[in-house]
């Protein structure tokens, strides 16, 4: 079973463009997170999916930020204008249902925004 | 306000216990997660403590006190590819699986031969 995958790996970009980065959850998996690590600091949740509803985006940062998830499958999480403050490494997670809960994280996206 | 402490780094030796600990103040509480985290890869989950007192697993041990809001992850037969971090992560939303993670920062686990 193919785990969570996030795209791009690496994203280098500058100051005022635009940025998506995308996140596929496992396969049946209704629940889906986006976190961020600023560096030296720890993981920060940005907002939750259940389907293709926003749970709670309570962490996201201000309104330069725009996560979907059309269909209830994949996400995207776009950046514009990106700032040098939003450089990290932005993480995607998703777990099943009612019963379960462990978080299968993705391995990230690290962002760099000069 | 949320706050999660554990230590920043650690060493040990191959083949030794070592206990990472891991404090917590969070408004709410369903849950205390420890993840490991290899450079540049995912967190993978390891452990999930709910009620108070020791869940063992393998080699992985995770041990939870509500009252005192002190958790702590024990490593037994360390080997080194267990050098990574440990992530002590709090769910902090009632309402079953769904409350997102509070993390601390993390512990630098470096096992030495």
């Amino acid at each position: 079973e193919a785990g969570v995958t996030q795209f791009p790996s690496h994203s280098v970009i500058e100051k005022g463009q635009t940025v998506t980065l995308r996140c596929d959850p496992i396969s049946g998996h209704d629940n889906l997170y986006w976190y961020r690590r600023v560096m030296g600091k720890e993981i920060k949740f940005l907002l939750h999916f259940v389907k293709e509803s926003k749970q709670d985006e309570s962490g996201m940062p201000n309104n330069r930020f725009l996560a979907e998830r059309t269909g209830g499958t994949y996400s995207t999480l776009k950046v514009q204008p990106a700032e040098l403050e939003d450089s990290g490494v932005y993480f995607c997670a998703s777990s099943q249902g009612d019963s379960a809960y462990e978080q299968y994280f993705g391995p990230g996206t690290r962002l760099t925004v000069t | 306000g949320q706050n999660i402490d554990q230590p920043t780094e650690m060493t040990a030796t191959e083949g030794a216990i070592v206990q990472i600990n891991c404090t917590y103040q969070t408004s709410g509480f369903n849950g205390l997660f420890w993840y490991q985290q290899h450079a540049g890869e995912a967190p993978t989950f390891l452990s999930y403590n709910v009620l108070d007192g020791l869940e063992e697993k393998g080699r992985f041990s995770s041990f939870l006190s509500r009252s005192k809001g002190y958790s702590y992850l024990l490593l037994k037969e360390l080997q080194m590819k267990d050098s990574a971090s440990y992530l002590c992560a709090v769910r902090d939303q009632y309402g079953g699986s769904q409350g997102n993670l509070i993390f601390g920062k993390g512990t630098k686990l470096s096992v030495k031969p």
